[in-house]
């Protein structure tokens, strides 16, 4: 049973760029969140899809932008890159069930360079 | 959303045990208690969860102060593949469906042979 895969691996990008950063849920989820991780700090919540659609956001600006495929795949989308955009981008899937505390499982992450 | 404090870092001799503690003085009472880790070069992992009760599972067990304003994760015995950032989260539970993970900076343990 695969667990959650994240492409690329490593990704160099010069300001002002924009880039997609792709993930595949496990098996059997359905929920796709995503987050940043700078440099010394923990994960911080950009956003999450379900049902192909974003059901809660994190405190980031509109450059950051996702979508989520009918087979429960997702994409995070970073527009006008900036240098301080360089960081440890994870994405964690889960099964959601109302008033449920589910487990999120993460992926390696997608570590992103901006010069 | 509660906050959490946890030690910067720890460290912990192989095959002793580790008690890394984590206060939540503001808890609610529909707040549960979750633990994550996360290794060098990985993204993190569930760990274990409680609510009010003590909680035991094949990683580690969770133990709850009476007035829940505190926390204690116990590692029996730890191992170096146990070198990590443990984090400590509150999640709501009538967050329902909203359910996402609020981190802190997390104890950064570090097991010596």
């Amino acid at each position: 049973d695969a667990g959650v895969t994240q492409s690329p691996t490593h990704l160099i990008k010069t300001r002002g760029q924009q880039v997609t950063l792709r993930c595949s849920p496990k098996s059997g989820h359905d929920t796709v969140s995503w987050y940043q991780q700078a440099l010394g700090q923990g994960p911080q919540f950009i956003f999450q899809y379900y049902e192909e659609e974003e059901r809660q956001r994190g405190n980031f600006p509109d450059r950051f932008s996702g979508h989520q495929f009918p087979n429960y795949s997702s994409e995070l989308n970073v527009n006008a890159l900036l240098l301080g955009d360089s960081a440890l981008y994870l994405c964690a899937s889960s099964l959601r069930l109302a008033y449920h505390q589910e487990t999120q499982y993460f992926g390696p992450g997608t570590r992103l360079l901006v010069l | 959303d509660a906050k959490t404090t946890q030690p910067n870092s720890m460290e912990s001799n192989e095959e002793e045990p580790v008690h890394l503690p984590c206060n939540h003085s503001t808890i609610s009472g529909t707040d549960y208690i979750h633990w994550y880790r996360q290794l060098p070069s990985q993204g993190p992992e569930y760990v274990i969860h409680g609510l009010t009760s003590n909680v035991n599972n094949r990683m580690a067990s969770l133990a709850i102060a009476e007035d829940r304003k505190s926390s204690t994760l116990i590692l029996h015995r730890a191992t170096l593949r146990d070198a990590a950032v443990y984090y400590c989260i509150l999640r709501d539970v009538n967050t329902g469906t909203a359910s996402k993970l609020t981190f802190g900076t997390g104890t950064r343990l570090q097991v010596t042979l």
